[in-house]
C-alpha cells in the first residue's frame, strides 16, 4: 500500500532558526512530490514541486530534497519567522499509479518571535 | 485566470439529504482530484478522474459518487449525507506534462 507519512505532527521553534521537516513515503518509484503551505482555515499554496529525476528544488528560503532510495524529502527552511507559522503538507504521486496522489497528514508549524 | 473553480463554498445539510459539489478547471489538464480534509488532518483522497471518461477510488470512497462530465468539469455527490461527511472539501486538477497540482478553494460542508 502507497502511504505517505510526516513527522512530527507539530513543531514549535523560535524566530531565526533553521529548520526541516519531513517526508516518508512507502514504495520508491514515485513520480514526483510536490509540498504545500496551508494557513488556518484557508486553502492550499504550492511550494515546491520535485520530479523523480531530480534531488533538489529551491525558492528562495525554502529548499526541497529528494532521496527516492531512502523514501524521504526533507523541506529545509532558512531564517525561520513568524510568517512561516502554517501546515506545511506533502502530496506524493508514483509511477505504478501515476494519477493518484496521496498527502501526508501535515507537519503544523510555529515560529515563536 | 480562473484555475479550478468550486461551487458552493459553504453548504450546511440535514442528514438524508443529497447534494452535488461542483468543481471546474480551465487549464485544459487531464487529472483531476476530489479531497476531503478533517480538522488537524492532511488531505484524503476520496476519487479520481485520470482522464475525461474515467474514474478511480481513491483512500475514502465510501459514501461518495463521482461524475466527470467532459475534460473541465468533475463533480461530487452524497447520496445521503451522513454527519461523518461534514469537512472541507477540496477538487483539484493536475498538469499532465509537469505533475503539478492545482487546488480550489474549497468547500466546507456541514451536516447536522
Amino acid at each position: 500500500k502507497q502511504e505517505v507519512t510526516q513527522i512530527p505532527a507539530a513543531l514549535s521553534v523560535p524566530e531565526g532558526e533553521n529548520l526541516v521537516l519531513n517526508c516518508s513515503f512507502t514504495d520508491s518509484a514515485i513520480y514526483n512530490l510536490q509540498w504545500f503551505r496551508q494557513d488556518p482555515g484557508k486553502g492550499l499554496t504550492s511550494l515546491l514541486l520535485i520530479q523523480s529525476s531530480q534531488r533538489e528544488q529551491t525558492s528562495g528560503r525554502l529548499n526541497a530534497s529528494l532521496d527516492k532510495s531512502s523514501g524521504r524529502s526533507t523541506l529545509y527552511i532558512a531564517a525561520s519567522q513568524p510568517g512561516d507559522s502554517a501546515t506545511y503538507l506533502c502530496a506524493v504521486g508514483w509511477y505504478s499509479s501515476a494519477s493518484k496522489i496521496i498527502f501526508g497528514s501535515g507537519t503544523r508549524l510555529s515560529i515563536r518571535p | 485566470n480562473a484555475g479550478v473553480t468550486q461551487t458552493p463554498k459553504f453548504q450546511v445539510l440535514k442528514t438524508g439529504q443529497s447534494m452535488t459539489l461542483q468543481c471546474a478547471q480551465d487549464m485544459n489538464h487531464n487529472s483531476m482530484y476530489w479531497y476531503r480534509q478533517d480538522p488537524g488532518m492532511g488531505l484524503r483522497l476520496i476519487y479520481y478522474s485520470a482522464s475525461e471518461g474515467t474514474t478511480d477510488k481513491g483512500e475514502v470512497p465510501n459514501g461518495y459518487n463521482v461524475s466527470r462530465l467532459n475534460k473541465r468539469e468533475f463533480s461530487l455527490r452524497l447520496e445521503s449525507a451522513a454527519p461523518s461527511q461534514t469537512s472541507v472539501y477540496f477538487c483539484a486538477s493536475r498538469n499532465s506534462n509537469t505533475g503539478e497540482l492545482f487546488f480550489g478553494e474549497g468547500s466546507r460542508l456541514t451536516v447536522l
